[in-house]
């Protein structure tokens, strides 16, 4: 497999729930991303790894855990969150955080929280 | 600080029309700009970059942008408008001194037969 691959596409959870999102990527890149998109707002960024280390963590609720055990994988771990959590989770990866040559994204994960 | 605008959230054109989507950008350096698409219920696919080379530059499936640093702009243009071509198209730059990609808030493209 090439690229971006996130897991699973489509999540129904509730909000006592734990689950977490995949994303793995196959292209040898040292960076990886989590975004989060809203209907009817911009793409907000959650947190973002390089070389395996967290450089960011944008004042996101303490409800989503990020870990990446290798530059090839990153997890987002999810429980007790809210229906507003509702969104498509996004995963990207970059050769270098510097991002000059562009991000490579996923398919995403719908999440809905009922 | 760097950000990125994009005027009108909805375009319409017909099909076979030129399309045209707006980009401008704040940077106080020379800027990396970025023009992404996305598809229903997918993920965001690069279309094209600007990376300080030429300033028209080529993307994948006809469409093409031109960097204007006296305007401060990165529209993107395609010739002929096909109902694939419907889809939200996101404008990001990457400047200053911060390494994170800054996007805009996207612009949906619909084409009438």
């Amino acid at each position: 497999e090439t690229g971006v691959t996130q897991t699973p596409r489509h999540l129904v959870m509730g909000m006592t729930n734990k689950k977490s999102l995949k994303c793995e990527q196959h292209l040898g890149h040292n960076a990886m991303y989590w975004y989060k998109q809203s209907a009817k707002k911009p793409l907000e960024l959650m947190f973002v790894y390089s070389l395996e280390e967290r450089v960011e963590n944008n004042s996101v609720p303490s409800r989503f855990s990020p870990e990446c055990p290798n530059s090839s994988h990153l997890f987002l771990h999810l429980h007790t969150l809210q229906p507003e959590d509702s969104a498509l989770y996004l995963c990207a990866s970059s050769q270098g955080i510097e991002g000059i040559y562009g991000y490579t994204f996923g398919s995403g994960t719908r999440l809905t929280v009922v | 600080a760097q950000s990125v605008t994009q005027l009108g959230s909805h375009v319409s054109v017909s099909e076979g029309a030129l399309v045209l989507l707006r980009c401008n950008y704040s940077s106080s350096v020379p800027p990396y700009l970025f023009w992404y698409v996305q598809y229903p219920n997918q993920g965001l696919q690069l279309l094209l970059k600007y990376t300080s080379a030429a300033t028209l530059v080529k993307g994948i499936n006809g469409f093409e942008a031109e960097f204007k640093k006296s305007e401060t702009s990165f529209h993107l243009t395609k010739p002929s408008a096909h109902m694939s071509d419907a889809a939200e198209y996101f404008c990001a730059v990457r400047g200053d001194s911060s390494y994170k990609l800054i996007f805009g808030s996207g612009t949906r493209l619909l084409v009438r037969p």
